[in-house]
């Protein structure tokens, strides 16, 4: 089945800088990859995602990359703010016929540092 | 107007014991889930259903048994709790043929004791 690890586990970074955080995946055959927020106590919630015919999508100032050769995809923050503070969390989802789930990467948690 | 919303928030309950968590969506999507988020905030799909159907079923202890009565609800029935299975489970929902995007209920934390 599908595998995604995601690196860093934790990362601080001073207010105003970027944040990157990196997931590969193991299945060729996954089409989506979002990109999920947890703050404490709260629910996911989804804040960029990108299909597999996209390479790079953008809101504002999150952005997502994907390299669907090496099978990896990117989590890009800039002017980072202290809300931005949780756990973020990648996830690839199966084409497969039995295999449309999604699959977790194991979270980051990012702290801003103001 | 609440999307996705799950009962009862909190649940404590003793070893051995059977206990039930209902998810309802006012979405209209045809699929729901069931995730289950543990201490270290692995989070790892449980079941999922579409319009009533059980389409997912990855390797959970048969005392965890989902139920759909309609395509807006999706319960989970746990029997004979034990201690590992304290975490956070969390219903999703989404509208399967037209976006792949995942909503998520509040979560219900579940401590076994």
């Amino acid at each position: 089945g599908e595998n995604v690890e995601q690196h860093p586990s934790t990362l601080s970074v001073q207010e105003g800088d970027s944040a990157v955080i990196k997931c590969t995946y193991s299945d060729s055959a996954s089409n989506y990859f979002p990109w999920y927020k947890q703050e404490l106590g709260k629910r996911p919630q989804l804040i960029i995602d990108i299909r597999s015919n996209v390479g790079e999508k953008k809101d504002q100032r999150i952005a997502v990359t994907l390299n669907k050769t090496a099978k990896h995809f990117s989590l890009h923050i800039t002017e980072t703010q202290p809300e931005d503070s949780a756990v973020y969390f990648c996830a690839a989802r199966g084409a497969n016929f039995g295999n449309e789930k999604l699959t977790f990467g194991t979270g980051t948690r990012l702290t801003i540092i103001p | 107007d609440t999307a996705v919303s799950q009962t009862p928030k909190y649940l404590v309950t003793q070893m051995g014991n059977d206990k039930s968590i209902k998810c309802e969506q006012n979405l209209g999507h045809d699929t729901m889930y069931w995730y289950k988020q543990d201490s270290k905030k692995f989070l790892k799909i449980m079941f999922s259903y579409n319009n009533k159907e059980l389409i997912i079923n990855e390797t959970v202890p048969n005392r965890f048994s989902p139920k759909s009565p309609d395509k807006a609800h999706l319960n989970l029935h746990i029997n004979s709790l034990e201690l590992g299975d304290s975490a956070v489970y969390f219903c999703a929902s989404s509208k399967r043929a037209v976006s792949y995007e995942q909503y998520f209920g509040p979560g219900t934390r579940l401590t076994v004791t």
